[in-house]
């Protein structure tokens, strides 16, 4: 069964990097229908799509984060991570890593099935 | 962007009721639209996917429907365990955007 764990520092300070590392263990990490998703929800607030790489090492990046952020893939640890610069207090936020997939090569819509647990991020001096 | 606008924002419903949420897109995005459960405290689960396909092991008191610009999430008979936020979030274009999310509390 495919889990997914987020891991990083809980405290970053303002202009600082975030980093988080996202570990997928029990199933295959390199599927051609696969992508790799990050997801952050401020305290009280919403979902925000953050971007997606594939094994290949292709991304997808939500242009309001795009110029501060960088995901990348390590895919002979099974891992992936993103890397968001200069963070503010609206940085603060539980960060999500999720898998994106489709049913197989020939569905075309693509959901979010297999979640982490997600990982509280405050940013503060 | 595609803008995806959600409606009530919050909910209060008895047990056994029919419950039934609204979404919508700032533009046409076929059926590429998943529905999403988050319980407070927990990740948010996957409930329906492509507007009206159930995930499996989710509930059949679940059911989507929709297609263009106008979607619904129905609960058929409220249940206790339902108590939970809920998000549309449309599949067609980056950025994958959410819903603003729609809080459902038992009366």
């Amino acid at each position: 069964q495919l889990q997914l764990q987020e891991s990083g520092p809980g405290l970053v300070k303002p202009s600082e990097t975030l980093s988080l590392t996202c570990t997928v263990s029990g199933d295959s990490f390199s599927s051609s229908t696969d992508w790799w998703d990050w997801i952050r929800q401020p305290p009280g607030k919403g979902l925000e799509w953050i971007g997606s790489i594939h094994d290949s090492g292709s991304t997808h990046y939500n242009p309001s984060l795009k110029s501060r952020l960088t995901i990348s893939v390590d895919t002979s640890n099974n891992q992936y991570s993103l890397k968001l610069s200069s963070v503010t207090a609206a940085d603060t936020a539980v960060y999500y890593c999720a898998r994106r997939t489709r049913r197989d090569e020939k569905y075309h819509y693509y959901y979010m099935d297999v979640w982490g647990k997600g990982t509280t991020v405050t940013v503060s001096s | 962007d595609i803008q995806m606008t959600q409606s009530p924002s919050s909910l209060s419903a008895s047990l056994g009721d029919r419950v039934t949420i609204t979404c919508r897109a700032s533009q046409t995005i076929s059926n590429y639209l998943n529905w999403y459960q988050q319980i407070p405290g927990k990740a948010p689960k996957l409930l329906i996917h492509a507007a009206s396909s159930l995930q499996s092991g989710v509930p059949s008191r679940f059911s989507g429907s929709g297609s263009g610009t106008d979607f619904t999430l129905t609960i058929s008979s409220l249940q206790r365990e339902d108590v939970a936020a809920y998000y549309c979030q449309q599949a067609y274009s980056v950025p994958y955007i959410f819903g603003q999310g729609t809080k459902l509390e038992i009366e």
